[in-house]
């Protein structure tokens, strides 16, 4: 199936570091979304993006909506433990449903041994 | 306020059996969607039912089928199972069928389910 091509795969972080992932595609996409999952658990949505260029905080997470409409990136600032788990950027294609979601691969914040 | 929930959290099967999963979607939500999970990739949509029917399907066989109930819960079944059906499988809900928002979706923890 299709899935969009997100980096870095995985990563380590230091507590205090500044993050950055992105995501890209080859479709456009009329919504860009970004989701933390932890083990045991569903992916939890942590910020939505409408527009393209659109920029959205939600706390020490940044994200935004390529112009292209085809691209996304997610940072945080000042990472913390509670930072660590799999994030997953996810795209609903123009014209497609809600609930038809096009996920990452994920990328995998690890704690700096 | 519950959210989604899934049952059974773990199960064992071995190859060509037949499996059932279930959801009861968050309250207040209509819409059910079920991805497949495999280990370390991101989802992959399954389908999506609206008044119990299947609105959308995602590149699955026909192997998967669904079904959702008057109260909104959902089932996914899995036919002749393979062993590359092992996966997390996770049902999503939202509200007002197709065309919603896609930041009203929310995801239960999922079923593991294993294929030996």
């Amino acid at each position: 199936g299709q899935q969009l091509n997100q980096s870095p795969q995985s990563m380590f972080i230091q507590e205090g570091e500044d993050v950055s992932m992105n995501c890209t595609s080859s479709s456009i996409f009329n919504t860009w979304l970004w989701y933390k999952q932890d083990p045991g658990e569903g992916p939890v949505l942590l910020i939505a993006l409408y527009k393209a260029g659109e920029l959205t905080s939600n706390g020490r997470l940044t994200a935004q909506f390529g112009i292209t409409r085809k691209d996304s990136f997610l940072n945080i600032s000042a990472s913390i433990p509670s930072d660590v788990g799999i994030y997953f950027c996810a795209g609903q294609l123009y014209g497609g449903s809600q609930g038809n979601l096009i996920f990452g691969k994920g990328t995998k914040l690890s704690v700096k041994p | 306020d519950a959210g989604v929930t899934q049952s059974p959290t773990h199960l064992i099967k071995t190859r060509g059996q037949q499996v059932t999963l279930r959801c009861s979607p968050k309250s207040g939500h209509d819409t059910v969607s079920w991805y497949q999970q495999a280990l370390g990739q991101g989802p992959q949509f399954i389908f999506q039912y609206y008044e119990e029917e299947e609105r959308q399907r995602g590149n699955f066989p026909d192997r998967f089928s669904g079904h959702q109930f008057p109260n909104y819960s959902s089932e996914l079944n899995v036919n002749a199972l393979w062993l590359g059906d092992s996966a997390l499988y996770l049902c999503a809900s939202s509200s007002g069928g197709f065309y919603s928002g896609a930041n009203v979706l929310t995801f239960g923890a999922g079923s593991r389910l294993t294929v030996l």
